[in-house]
């Protein structure tokens, strides 16, 4: 069962490049979600996507865009990236916006370092 | 408005005895709360969840945790803690009306004295 994959799982990027960090569940979600990991702050929201077609602003969005490509991906892009986004991005997927009790699932997580 | 506080940032216990991992939250609803757990280099995987049921949780690998509406807490308990159980802890709140958006505590280290 692969759930959340996440890619790529490690990036060294320099200051002013852009990328775009890909995310795929194959569990048939509705919503998606990226977070930014930092230590000692727990997991942020940068964005999310309640259903494909839809994406709206988390806690820290500024520096990011994403795109629901489809029902099964989610992609994060830096368009240009910053010292300040060196962190650990996990991409998570929920069944149905209408249980909220269901968790989300997590993937492995993309370490990205910004030079 | 929601938070979570982990009152601990890390808590160490010798391999065999219990283990508490302390959570106190606030949240203007009555809120769904989670456990999860983030070995090295992995994601997160949910060890529990509260979501009105019943007041005390049992989760995966023998940990539980006791909703306490009064004191605003959902501490982590394990009667005997394994080396495997050497992670990080997170404590998680959504309110149940309807957001997608999830507070997490900032995280409790936790290690195992062999």
């Amino acid at each position: 069962n692969a759930g959340v994959t996440q890619t790529p799982k490690f990036q060294v990027l320099k200051t002013g490049q852009s990328m775009t960090l890909q995310c795929a569940q194959d569990m048939n979600h509705n919503s998606m979600y990226w977070y930014r990991q930092d230590p000692g702050m727990g997991l942020r929201l940068i964005y999310y996507s309640a259903s494909e077609g839809t994406t709206d602003k988390g806690e820290v969005p500024n520096g990011y865009n994403v795109s629901r490509l489809n029902k099964r991906e989610f992609s994060l892009r830096l368009e240009s990236a910053a010292p300040s986004q060196t962190s650990v991005y996990f991409c998570a997927s929920r069944g149905t916006r209408l249980n909220f009790n269901q968790p989300q699932h997590f993937g492995d997580g993309t370490r990205l370092s910004i030079l | 408005a929601q938070s979570v506080t982990q009152l601990d940032s890390h808590v160490s216990v010798s391999e065999g005895t219990p283990v508490l991992l302390r959570c106190n939250y606030s949240s203007s609803y009555s809120p769904s709360l989670f456990w999860y757990v983030q070995h090295p280099n992995k994601g997160l995987q949910l060890l529990l969840k509260y979501t009105s049921a019943a007041t005390l949780v049992k989760g995966i690998n023998g940990f539980e945790a006791e909703f306490k509406k009064s004191e605003t807490s959902f501490h982590l308990t394990k009667p005997s803690a394994h080396m495997s159980d050497a992670a990080e802890y997170f404590c998680v709140v959504r309110p149940n009306f309807g957001n997608e958006k999830l507070t997490f505590g900032t995280g409790t280290r936790l290690t195992i004295i062999p």
